[in-house]
């Protein structure tokens, strides 16, 4: 069964430092990687997907995530954090045995500092 | 292009009463999948529908159900309420012929549901 597991739930950063935030994945078979973000009061708001192309993902406002098979990660990074960047940041995980429903991690809360 | 619509916004019910959310995809958008939120089990799969028929399934109870109408709009039913049922209902939409997140979904701000 697939599995997603992001490691730790809260994250704190300075405005213009790096942002790093891990995911790893299990799945038998190839699988669709996603970061989601969520700010207060809102739906879910797509970052990147992963779906098998290249490796390095870029997405919207600056982020991006390298796909690693070796290590069954998709961590996410930003080179320069912004205060608006703060939020719940999701990985998600899809593929053939869950019906390509998107199984979620537990989330990671992104804080930061001036 | 208006994006996924969700009604009500925010709704207050007591134990053992039913409960019907609508979801309005995104124009075009023919898939339609519902998930739940709570801090405790965070978001979890509830079902997908495609042209008005259940494509995909999460392991809920059939106090949780849902359908599909002709014009792609969806809604989602909980019977027998209970206090756990208290979470933010999210629906998403997707163009559908391939399923599921093979295709990029596009979330509703979500129906924050509350049991007492």
């Amino acid at each position: 069964a697939q599995s997603v597991t992001q490691l730790g739930s809260h994250v704190s950063v300075s405005e213009g430092a790096l942002v790093l935030l891990r995911c790893n994945y299990s799945s038998s078979v190839p699988p669709y990687l996603f970061w989601y973000v969520q700010y207060p009061n809102q739906g879910l708001q797509l970052l990147l997907k992963y779906t098998s192309a290249a490796t390095l993902v870029k997405g919207i406002n600056g982020f991006e995530a390298e796909f690693k098979k070796s290590e069954t990660s998709f961590h996410l990074t930003k080179p320069s954090a912004h205060m608006s960047d703060a939020a719940e940041y999701f990985c998600a995980v899809s593929d053939l045995g869950s019906g390509y429903a998107l199984n979620f991690g537990k989330g990671t809360s992104l804080l930061v500092t001036p | 292009k208006a994006g996924v619509t969700q009604t009500p916004r925010y709704l207050i019910k007591t134990r053992g009463q039913q409960v019907t959310l609508s979801c309005s995809p995104i124009s075009g958008h023919r898939s339609v999948s519902w998930y739940q939120q709570t801090p405790g089990q965070g978001l979890q799969f509830l079902f997908e529908y495609f042209s008005e028929t259940q494509r995909n399934k999460g392991n809920f109870p059939g106090r949780f159900s849902g359908r599909q109408f002709s014009n792609s709009r969806s809604e989602m039913n909980v019977s027998t309420l209970e206090l756990g049922d208290s979470a933010l209902y999210l629906c998403a939409s997707s163009l559908g012929p391939a399923g599921g997140a093979r295709e990029t979904q596009y979330f509703g701000p979500g129906t924050r549901l509350l049991v007492l």
